[in-house]
């Protein structure tokens, strides 16, 4: 079973943006939704953006997410430093019924 | 307020055994899949496995298909992990995460560890 594809890290500084991708395939993303987490050190994983672009109550419309093809992408605009944490996608996997993560990026704020 | 609070992690010698224990409140366990997600040190989510809502389907990771089995008792509200034939590279925060209509996970555990080690 191998990870979804994003990048190790993104930085800017604060008030800017960030786009992170997660690049999977036909058998995941391609056929299915993208989820996209936040989890800050020492803590649990917290759910951003699910079913692509829908946001759980409570996260601010800072974060977005959307789905083209087989990938993915979590944009992150007026980026605070409480923002600094690792981020992943993740998707289910219909040729192995499995759930997938991606291998996570680190976001830095400058 | 939903609760999901994980137990029985610990030190174990490779090959042994453990079973790790998920306490659910809050929400109506026996209508959800419920799922494992592990996080060895310094290394990013992988999923474990899923339980359907009357244990009746269940999926595995390819690496611990065999070794570990995943079980719920819903007149308790409780999820189960039962790790076995365990292996240095099975240490890992283990979390416990209600499973979504859409597959994702919106409340998670706080974890228990596992460590491998002789």
């Amino acid at each position: 079973q191998s990870a979804l594809t994003q990048p190790p890290s993104v930085s800017a500084a604060p008030g800017q943006k960030v786009t992170i991708s997660c690049s999977g395939s036909s058998s995941d993303i391609g056929n299915n939704y993208v989820a996209w987490y936040q989890q800050l050190p020492g803590a649990s994983p917290k759910l951003l953006i699910y079913q692509n672009n829908k946001r759980p109550s409570g996260i601010p419309d800072r974060f977005s997410g959307s789905k083209s093809g087989t990938s993915g992408t979590l944009a992150i605009t007026g980026l605070q430093t409480g923002d600094e944490a690792d981020y992943y996608c993740g998707t289910w996997d219909n040729s192995l019924s499995t759930y997938v993560f991606g291998t996570g990026t680190k976001v830095t704020v400058l | 307020e939903v609760q999901l609070v994980e137990s029985g992690g610990g030190l174990v010698q490779p090959g042994g055994s453990l079973r790790l224990s998920c306490a659910a409140s809050g929400f109506n366990f026996k209508s959800y899949w419920m799922g494992w997600v592990r996080q060895a040190p310094g290394k990013g989510l992988e999923w474990v496995g899923n339980i359907k809502q009357d244990g009746s389907e269940k999926y595995y990771l390819d690496s611990v298909k065999g070794r570990f089995t995943i079980s719920r008792d819903n007149a308790k509200n409780s999820l189960f992990l039962q790790v076995s034939t365990l292996r240095v590279e099975d240490t890992a925060v283990y979390y416990c995460a209600r499973v979504e209509d859409s597959g994702s996970s919106e409340y998670w555990g706080q974890g228990t560890l596992v460590t491998v080690s002789s």
